[in-house]
């Protein structure tokens, strides 16, 4: 079975650009995350959807961040406008639906750079 | 407020020399996962531990999580340099799943 697919793996962006980064969880997974990464503050949570509802957007760090599930096999994170300082490794994660704190299977990540 | 805190941060090896990563949440937590990195990559899921005490080996890796269940431990016996990489600790917190700073293993050859 494939596992959680992100993309584009890579972006490379303008400040005041608008990017959007796309996420397929794992088919039966009733749990999608959104995480962002970087050397600063580690691995934050972002937002988590729970059968395509947002649940928890509390990491969200602005106005500027948002995030869809329209179905079941589908996300979007949102940046706009973009900044610098959002450059970071964002990584889509999805977990079966036993707990929203169960395991989770992180896709491989989108590098954003932001100029 | 809820954290998961590990240490060390980075660690430095040399091939075959022992490395342990140490957990520790400020609440008592229901079961504790570990995660490893390889430089590049994604986390990946390695183990969850449920139970007081409970100890778990995967070939060179073993796991530990605390009788209180407030701690856990991972440790790497004659580590190699397919090692490396950075390796996380969760537990869930207030109805979300925390992920620790992570260790980060480097291992000189």
């Amino acid at each position: 079975d494939a596992g959680v697919i992100q993309s584009p793996r890579h972006e490379v962006t303008e400040m005041g650009q608008e990017v959007t980064l796309r996420c397929k969880p794992i088919s039966g997974h009733d749990y999608l995350f959104w995480y962002r990464q970087t050397m600063m503050r580690g691995l934050e949570l972002l937002i988590y959807f729970n059968n395509n509802v947002p649940i928890d957007d509390s990491g969200m760090p602005e106005d500027r961040f948002s995030a869809k599930m329209p179905n079941a096999s589908f996300s979007t994170l949102k940046i706009q406008p973009s900044e610098p300082r959002d450059s970071a490794v964002y990584f889509c994660a999805s977990s079966p639906g036993d707990s929203r704190t169960d395991t989770q299977y992180f896709g491989p990540g989108t590098r954003l750079t932001v100029l | 407020g809820q954290q998961v805190m590990q240490i060390p941060q980075y660690q430095h090896v040399q091939e075959g020399e022992d490395f342990t990563t140490y957990c520790n949440s400020s609440t008592t937590l229901s079961n504790i996962q570990w995660y490893k990195q390889r430089p590049g990559g994604h986390p990946v899921f390695l183990i969850q531990l449920v139970k007081s005490g409970e100890v778990k080996k995967q070939k060179r890796l073993t796991f530990q999580f605390g009788e209180a269940k407030k701690n856990s431990s991972l440790h790497i016996t004659a580590t190699q340099t397919t090692d490396v990489g950075t390796y996380f600790c969760a537990g869930p917190q207030v109805g979300k799943l925390i992920f620790g700073q992570g260790t980060e293993l480097s291992v000189k050859p």
